[in-house]
Order: structure tokens, then C-alpha cells, then sequence
């Protein structure tokens, strides 16, 4: 019964492909977000999502693009993967407001090569 | 604007002995502070988190923090270090809309 699920954990793949990544939270929670963790374990939010509403979007290139079906769901599609790509996603989510704390996912790591 | 600052990329201590791990941030409001660990492999859970009331916050694994306004510091201690505490510790901060995290802090326990 995880509560924040990704899929999937490890991606490799080649520069100019597309990939999607999934996350799916049966907390109940409002919010969902997208982290990217470097290499040097800095993490940066990229987008958030509140009940399917694009709230946050940093300044993140147009390559990514984020969906979110329903308020359950927020999937990661990046197009045209480049070298600098290659990272560690966490999804996250809480339930309301900055009050909440984040429930993350276990991360996929991507590598492009 | 607020942001947060974590002091040491690298900390070491010996089993049993104490923990500190420095967080400072800024804040033009009253700030939530919150202490995340991640161990390897794995996302990030949460420690410990402060928003009003009691300043002295206590987490799980029998961590801790102080919320000192006139420092504008949360640093993280635990009294006796356990092998198991081995892992890269998150300070973090409300801004705007989004939570900001540090740059983190890497544990190291020495046997």
C-alpha cells in the first residue's frame, strides 16, 4: 500500500528519445509535485499540481511537459532527452497548503546517454 | 524571499555521540521549517517539521529541533548517533507557493 508510487524506478535511454515517467498518490492529497535531484543531491522543484491545476511551473525548458488526469495522478513526459537530463525524479504530494509535509516517492533515476 | 542554508555538505560524528546539524534561513514572514532525511536509494521523508506554537519540535528516530527566531536557525539534533542514522539530511522552507530545500547535509557515522 505505498503511498506515493513512481514507475519507472531506473530509465535508460538515448539522446532525442521521449520518455514518460508515472506517479500515482492515494493519500487523498490535493497537491502534486515534480522534483529533479542533481548529482550533487540538490533537489529543485520543477511543477506543481493542485487538483489537476497547474500551480507552480519553474522555469523548467518546454521539453517537459507535466498531465495530470485527475488529482491522483501527475505523470513526467519529457521530450528530445538530452545529456543534462539524466537525474533522479521524485514525485511528491500533501495534502494542503505549505503547512503539509511532502510525501515523496522513491524516485526514478534517468540516464541519458 | 526566503531561502535556506545548510552548513556542512559533509558531517561526521562517532556512534553514541551527539548530532547538530545546522540549518539558517531567511525570511521576510514567518517561516515553516522542515527536516527531511533520505537514505540511499529512496525518496525523502519527513523528520520533523515546525509551524507556530512550541519551538522545540520533536521528530522520529528521537531527532529534534529548535525553531530560534532571533537566530533565524532549525538546527537538527539528536543526542546519541546511531549507525542507522547514517544518511543525507534536508532542511526545508516555505517560499511563495513552493518549498525550497538546502542543499543537504551528508551524515556520517564513525564506528
Amino acid at each position: 500500500d505505498t503511498a506515493v508510487s513512481q514507475t519507472p524506478k531506473y530509465l535508460v535511454t538515448q539522446m532525442g528519445n521521449d520518455k514518460s515517467i508515472k506517479c500515482e498518490q492515494n493519500l487523498g492529497h490535493d497537491t502534486m509535485y515534480w522534483y529533479k535531484q542533481d548529482s550533487k543531491k540538490f533537489l529543485k522543484i520543477m511543477f506543481s499540481y493542485n487538483n489537476k491545476e497547474l500551480i507552480i511551473n519553474e522555469t523548467v525548458p518546454n521539453r517537459f511537459s507535466p498531465k495530470s488526469p485527475d488529482k491522483a495522478h501527475l505523470n513526467l513526459h519529457i521530450n528530445s532527452l538530452e545529456l543534462g537530463d539524466s537525474a533522479v525524479y521524485f514525485c511528491a504530494s500533501s495534502r494542503d497548503g505549505l503547512r503539509s509535509p511532502l510525501h515523496f516517492g522513491n524516485g526514478t533515476r534517468l540516464t541519458v546517454t | 524571499a526566503q531561502s535556506v542554508t545548510q552548513l556542512g555538505s559533509h558531517v561526521s560524528v562517532s556512534e553514541g555521540a551527539l548530532v547538530l546539524l545546522r540549518c539558517n534561513y531567511s525570511s521576510s514572514v514567518p517561516p515553516y521549517l522542515f527536516w527531511y532525511v533520505q537514505y540511499p536509494n529512496q525518496g525523502l521523508q519527513l523528520l520533523l517539521k515546525y509551524t507556530t506554537g512550541a519551538t522545540l519540535v520533536k521528530g522520529i528516530n528521537g531527532f529534534e529541533a529548535e525553531f530560534k527566531k532571533s537566530e533565524t536557525s532549525f538546527h537538527l539534533t539528536k543526542p546519541s548517533a546511531h549507525m542507522s542514522d547514517a544518511a543525507e539530511y534536508f532542511c526545508a522552507v516555505n517560499r511563495d507557493d513552493k518549498i525550497i530545500f538546502g542543499k543537504g547535509t551528508r551524515l556520517h557515522i564513525l564506528p
